[in-house]
């Protein structure tokens, strides 16, 4: 595998449902994101890692919870999610945040329907 | 209040002629700015960049120009291709830190 992977692909859930989203990166990049992306809205950044510690969550719910057990994985776990939280949820990594490259790397994301 | 904005929503361009694609800004403090590029079903990819240094940076086929004063950018795609034919996204950030998106333009190339 190479670049950035997510898993899985498509989602479907109920709102009581517990579920987990996972993301893995083989570029050797300290930093991780999620993002959150609804119809033609601009990508919102929900979280970042930085050497496995969260150093950044904008103002997020609590029913979703990051977890980074290494540089290379990454997880959302989702719970009692509302049906607005349905969108695609995106995985990035880059070299370093902050740092000299602002390039991120996407994985293909998670397409989330909460019913 | 979005501090990125791409004010057009899609876009229809003749192949073989130039797509423009625009983005304006309202932070003064960006010093940065990006150009990704989406197809469905996969994730955005980095295209081109710029910095608040520069007014105008290229890469084969596409040219990104920054008006400061204007708080403006734009993308240009000479000649476009059919394989151009992508959800665009501008980026900006400021000291190094999270970008801020705009919303996307869907750029239709037509055959």
């Amino acid at each position: 595998e190479t670049g950035v992977t997510q898993t899985p692909r498509h989602l479907v859930m109920g709102m009581t449902n517990k579920k987990s989203l996972k993301c893995e990166q083989h570029l050797g990049h300290n930093a991780m994101y999620w993002y959150k992306q609804s119809a033609k809205k601009p990508l919102e950044l929900m979280f970042v890692y930085s050497l496995e510690e969260r150093v950044e969550n904008n103002s997020v719910p609590s029913r979703f919870s990051p977890e980074c057990p290494n540089s290379s994985h990454l997880f959302l776990h989702l719970h009692t999610l509302q049906p607005e939280d349905s969108a695609l949820y995106l995985c990035a990594s880059s070299q370093d945040f902050p740092g000299t490259s602002y390039e991120q790397y996407f994985g293909p994301g998670t397409r989330l329907t909460v019913t | 209040d979005q501090q990125v904005k791409q004010n057009s929503p899609s876009l229809s361009v003749q192949e073989g002629r130039i797509s423009i694609l625009n983005c304006d800004y309202t932070n003064s403090m960006f010093d940065y700015f990006l150009w990704y590029k989406k197809y469905p079903a996969e994730g955005p990819t980095f295209l081109i960049s710029i910095s608040s240094i520069k007014d105008k940076n290229e890469d084969g086929r596409f040219t990104v120009f920054l008006n400061k004063s204007a708080k403006h950018l734009s993308l240009h795609i000479v000649p476009s291709q059919p394989g151009d034919s992508a959800v665009y996204f501008c980026a900006a950030s400021a000291n190094n830190y999270q970008l801020i998106w705009g919303a996307g333009t869907k750029l239709i190339i037509k055959p």
